[in-house]
């Protein structure tokens, strides 16, 4: 069965740093795209970005809200996908979703993992 | 970017009903349009991919159709488990972008 599991949420000032970690299982980790989605308190879904796999040189797409202080990296020999956010915003408070994709474009965004908070607060 | 826009953005329905929800791109889109479910507190489950594919284990009173800038999903007779927010997304472009979300409440 395919388990996703994010890790690494919690509180942080703005301005501040956070790492979050996904660590994958039940399936080949490294053959697979990898996306980030969030999720704001209450509100609707947010693409944050993708890496694609290595045949596809780890290259990554960013949305405009999170380019330049965001970064995604994966290590295939840990089935891990990571997400580094620094220069935080108040506005980046939310649930963090990691998601399978893949190279075929008609098998993105599933499953999804459980999730987790990251809090942006003074 | 394209803009997804659901309507209704809520809708009050009972078991048994027939139940649709539209989808407008702000543009024109290939095929690349999903439909996911989420319940409260839980993660987003993906129901429908490229319009009308069901996803294996989801029952078949869901159906997905449309083409163009026009998607719609359909569930036939609402179940108690189907009180849920509804999510369109497009993966055409990028960015993939998502709908606002449909929640359907009793």
């Amino acid at each position: 069965e395919v388990h996703l599991v994010e890790s690494g949420g919690g509180m942080v000032q703005p301005g501040g740093s956070l790492r979050l970690s996904c660590e994958a299982s039940g399936f080949t980790f490294s053959d697979h795209y990898m996306d980030w989605v969030r999720q704001a308190p209450g509100k609707g879904l947010e693409w944050v970005g993708r890496i694609r796999n290595r045949g596809n040189s780890y290259s990554t797409e960013y949305a405009a809200s999170v380019k330049g202080r965001f970064t995604i990296s994966r290590d295939d020999s840990r089935n891990s996908l990571y997400l580094q956010m620094n220069s935080l915003k108040t506005e980046d408070t939310a649930v963090y979703y990691c998601a399978r994709s893949s190279n075929n474009w008609s098998d993105w965004f599933d499953p999804w993992g459980q999730g987790t908070l990251v809090t942006v607060s003074s | 970017d394209i803009q997804m826009t659901q309507s209704p953005s809520a809708m009050s329905a009972s078991v048994g009903d027939r139940v649709t929800i539209t989808c407008r791109a702000s543009q024109g889109i290939s095929n690349h349009l999903d439909w996911l479910q989420q319940k409260p507190g839980k993660v987003p489950k993906r129901l429908i991919y490229d319009v009308s594919n069901l996803q294996s284990g989801v029952p078949s009173r869901f159906s997905g159709s449309g083409s163009g800038t026009e998607f719609t999903l359909t569930i036939s007779s609402l179940q108690p488990e189907d009180f849920a927010t509804y999510y369109c997304l497009q993966h055409t472009t990028y960015p993939p972008t998502f709908g606002q979300g449909t929640k359907v409440e009793i």
